[in-house]
């Protein structure tokens, strides 16, 4: 039983590029958060989702990020025209459920670096 | 401070010797959880407690939950080289909110 799974581990981007950060869920899982982990830092939440629909982006920056997780494949973390402030890890964790009760699995990080 | 507030910020003993970490939150919960993540990795789930529950044992690890001074512990007994890594606690944000909120973390270090 796979766990959750992250793609890409390491991306590099120039200034002004786009960055896509894809996550599959754990088998059998339909609820995804993103997290974002500076160096030296805890998590920080982002978004949370169901099949195609935002619950909760309260974490997320006003601009330039969006989220989305479709009736089929993965969900995606997109960030529009990068900037160094956005070098981080970016995990992604997934649950059976959507209560507070439930576990979060989470994926091995895509790690962005920004030049 | 943050919710889920990890105390101390560093911590190195030796290999055999237990580790206790902390962790201090500000707002009621649900549940509370530890993970541990090993330098530049994914974070791997130990153990979830409730609110509901004061103790919790898995393996070596033993998680207390004391809610009315908003606190946890873990404690590592018999600590081995391959338990250095960052460990955290996470919090559900309360009011039902499915979010959960990490603190900045306790790096363990076992000597050998």
């Amino acid at each position: 039983n796979a766990g959750v799974m992250q793609n890409p581990r390491h991306l590099v981007r120039r200034r002004g590029q786009e960055a896509r950060l894809r996550c599959s869920p754990m088998k059998g899982h339909s609820h995804v958060y993103w997290y974002r982990q500076l160096p030296e830092e805890g998590l920080k939440f982002m978004v949370y989702l169901q099949k195609e629909n935002i619950i909760d982006e309260s974490g997320m920056p006003k601009e330039r990020f969006s989220a989305e997780f479709p009736k089929e494949g993965p969900s995606i973390l997109r960030i529009q025209q990068v900037v160094r402030g956005d070098s981080a890890a970016y995990f992604c964790a997934s649950s059976a459920a959507g209560s507070p009760l439930e576990t979060q699995y989470f994926g091995p990080g895509t790690r962005l670096l920004v030049l | 401070s943050q919710q889920g507030e990890e105390d101390p910020q560093a911590l190195s003993i030796q290999e055999g010797e237990n580790a206790t970490m902390n962790c201090s939150y500000k707002t009621s919960i649900n549940n509370l959880q530890w993970y541990r993540q090993n330098s530049g990795r994914g974070l791997v789930h130990l153990i979830l407690i409730r609110s509901n529950e004061r103790e919790k044992h898995s393996g070596r690890l033993r998680v207390t939950l004391d809610t009315s001074k908003k606190s946890s512990s873990l404690l590592i007994t018999a600590s081995r080289a391959a338990d250095t890594a960052s460990y955290f606690c996470a919090t559900d944000a309360g009011q039902g909110a499915q979010k959960l909120v990490f603190g900045q973390g306790t790096r363990l270090t076992i000597n050998p």
